[in-house]
């Protein structure tokens, strides 16, 4: 079953303009991890946010958790080319380690030169 | 280099016939797993494992098998009882020891011919 949705499913931006990419999913979760994916290729850990985190950066990254509106978001600073791809919202769900994750359907973000 | 290895890249099936994706890791991680990516969409868990000789059910399994009998392997068969195969294949691992995050391969694409 799918847990996180992303929003926009789509999003196209100048260099240098900041991304932002929403999430949200059902129900109690250990952690949320966000992923990146170039066309036609696996998918790359970016960061992970635990259940009692409310923000975290990494480089370029910032990410929010908001657990009582079940949401998160992905801020990208000063965009390049290079941030060209789909990113994924996952969620590893509590009451019971069993490791797996569930994946939103993802958001394209075109970063035009 | 340590990783995720899946094998092939493209692969054909023709009606009727089973088909094997490989996926090697020498990551030394007990838990692995196999995703089915369509165009567009996030990612759906086939199988999953989390040691050896044990794997279970994900979302979607009807018309796939797998095996785990070395910690390093965790082949997915898709059979003839798959009516709609084509898709993009991808597979995980990851342990505990790093918050569970998952490392992907590079993904193999299945066409019917």
């Amino acid at each position: 079953s799918q847990q996180g949705e992303e929003d926009p499913q789509a999003l196209s931006i100048q260099e240098g303009e900041n991304a932002t990419m929403n999430c949200s999913y059902k129900t109690s979760i250990n952690n949320l991890q966000w992923y990146r994916q170039n066309s036609g290729r696996g998918l790359v850990h970016l960061i992970l946010i635990r259940s009692n985190e409310r923000e975290k950066h990494s480089g370029r990254l910032r990410v929010t958790l908001d657990t009582s509106k079940k949401s998160s978001s992905l801020l990208i600073t000063a965009s390049r080319a290079a941030d060209t791809a789909s990113y994924f919202c996952a969620t590893e769900g509590s009451g019971g380690s069993n490791y797996k994750l569930t994946f939103g359907k993802g958001t394209l973000l075109t970063v035009n030169p | 280099d340590g990783g995720i290895t899946q094998s092939p890249k493209y692969l054909f099936r023709k009606e009727g016939q089973n088909v094997t994706l490989s996926c090697e890791q020498n990551l030394n991680h007990d838990a692995m797993y196999w995703y089915r990516q369509d165009p567009g969409q996030g990612l759906r868990l086939i199988y999953y494992s989390h040691i050896v000789n044990d794997f279970q059910k994900g979302d979607i399994a009807e018309g796939y098998s797998v095996s785990r009998e070395k910690k390093e392997s965790f082949p997915l068969t898709v059979t003839s009882a798959q009516k709609n195969p084509t898709a993009f294949y991808l597979c995980a691992s990851s342990t505990p020891k790093a918050q569970n995050i998952q490392y992907f391969g590079a993904g193999t694409r299945l066409s019917v011919l």
